[in-house]
């Protein structure tokens, strides 16, 4: 089966831009969870979606922000980017207990 | 709070040799708690999970890993390293058991030939 898709693998954006990374979990999954990963704060936990709603919300500002589609496809979305913000964005698919994480964005802040 | 602790930054073995990794957990309730591997610029792939029952739990390339409630511990082990085994491993914990994982630091492994 399809595993979990993230788009665009590497992202460059200058200070001030918004940006916009994509999930599609692997199908049938319902719950789509986003972590954030730098060297200094190791996995952080942003928010989670399931059915199109957000259950969970991890301590980050409000310039971070999701969604989740009819089709469980997820995005989230970093208004007014900081330098702070390049990290490797993951995102996990899951049904039950099995989580499963596709290969990340790569956003660097320029 | 819920936390995991890896107290680790980096353990190294020779290849052959047995190789643990230690994680300890905080969290009230019965916790879910799961093992995952990153290689470099790539997501976060699994390896094993406890989530009730035996307290010994196989997983993926021959590791397993050792629940202990009274220690709070979750340890990862492998009989016989390999240079491929070289990653960073991270241990988790869903207090949810569904919503959310939290994750320790991270233990870099390195297994020399």
């Amino acid at each position: 089966k399809a595993g979990v898709t993230q788009t665009p693998r590497y992202l460059i954006k200058t200070r001030g831009q918004q940006v916009t990374l994509s999930c599609s979990p692997i199908s049938g999954h319902r719950s789509v969870s986003w972590y954030q990963q730098t060297p200094g704060q190791g996995l952080q936990f942003l928010f989670e979606y399931f059915s199109e709603t957000q259950r969970n919300k991890g301590n980050f500002p409000g310039r971070f922000s999701g969604r989740q589609f009819s089709n469980s496809r997820s995005e989230m979305n970093v208004s007014t980017l900081e330098l702070g913000d390049s990290a490797l964005y993951l995102c996990a698919s899951s049904a039950g207990t099995d989580y499963t994480f596709g290969s990340g964005t790569r956003l660097t802040v320029v | 709070a819920q936390s995991v602790a890896q107290p680790e930054d980096q353990v190294n073995v020779a290849e052959g040799n047995p190789l643990t990794v230690k994680c300890t957990y905080s969290v009230s309730g019965n916790p879910y708690l799961f093992w995952y591997v990153q290689y470099p610029n790539r997501g976060l792939q699994f390896l094993l999970k406890y989530i009730t029952g035996d307290n010994l739990v196989k997983g993926s390339y021959g590791f397993e890993a050792e629940f202990n409630k009274s220690q709070t511990s979750f340890h990862l082990k492998k009989p016989s390293a390999l240079v491929s085994d070289s990653a960073l491993y991270f241990c988790a914990v869903s207090p949810t058991g569904f919503q959310k994982l939290v994750f320790g630091t991270g233990t870099r492994l390195l297994v020399s030939p």
